[in-house]
């Protein structure tokens, strides 16, 4: 069975105390892994797409990777705007429909 | 650049009464999606629509329903509330409902069935 599992669920940070993320999948078929940001009472926000193992992409202090069996989102340096719950999804499959989302990890970055 | 707006923003609703949320997006994006997020769980998809005038069944399809007359717009109507379809439901699209495309999210309605 397809799962997404992200860890850990919550995370306080001083500002400027750099840290990871982590999104561990076991999916038959990855087409892709997603991460998106969600304020509160917002819908996710669009952070990365990542396809295939070894993969790397940047965003200000945000970086994901991508293994064969995990995903980190690498925070650099924070600041507490970057404070905000951090969903990773994995899609399975050929279709769009087959999105999987983990819980979340969410992060405060104290001043 | 509205993108994708969903109305209402919050409703309460008497169980055993009907609804239709609405999904509006201005991007010209083929496929569109259906998603609740209750807590403790992730996104969940409902139903997703491919293209205008085809639909699809998600994770947790039962108890609602939606329609695709045309491209921009994808409502969602509870025929018959119950307390356990509380929770924040997101409308999402991308350009195509290829496994690779990026899908974007609405501000979600956050719906309480009393």
């Amino acid at each position: 069975e397809d799962q997404v599992t992200q860890s850990p669920e919550a995370l306080r940070l001083q500002e400027g105390e750099s840290s990871s993320l982590n999104c561990s999948y076991t999916v038959s078929g990855l087409r892709g892994l997603f991460w998106y940001r969600q304020d509160p009472g917002k819908g996710p926000e669009f952070l990365f797409t990542l396809y295939s193992a070894g993969e790397e992409k940047e965003k200000e202090r945000l970086k994901a990777t991508l293994t064969k069996k995990e995903s980190f989102l690498h925070i650099t340096a924070p600041k507490p705007e970057d404070s905000a719950t951090y969903l990773c999804a994995v899609q399975a499959g050929t279709g769009a429909n087959n999105l999987f989302f983990g819980t979340g990890t969410r992060l405060t970055v104290i001043p | 650049t509205a993108g994708i707006t969903q109305a209402p923003t919050s409703q309460i609703l008497a169980a055993g009464r009907s609804m239709t949320l609405r999904c509006t997006q201005d991007m010209r994006h083929n496929a569109m999606y259906w998603y609740r997020q209750d807590l403790g769980l992730g996104l969940r998809l409902i139903h997703y629509s491919n293209t205008a005038g085809t639909t699809g069944k998600g994770e947790v399809p039962d108890g609602y329903s939606v329609s695709r007359a045309n491209t921009d717009d994808f409502p969602l109507t509870l025929a018959s509330a119950v307390p356990s379809q509380t929770s924040v439901y997101f409308c999402a699209s991308s350009v195509g409902p290829s496994a690779k495309e990026t899908q974007y999210f609405g501000p979600g309605t956050r719906l309480l069935v009393l």
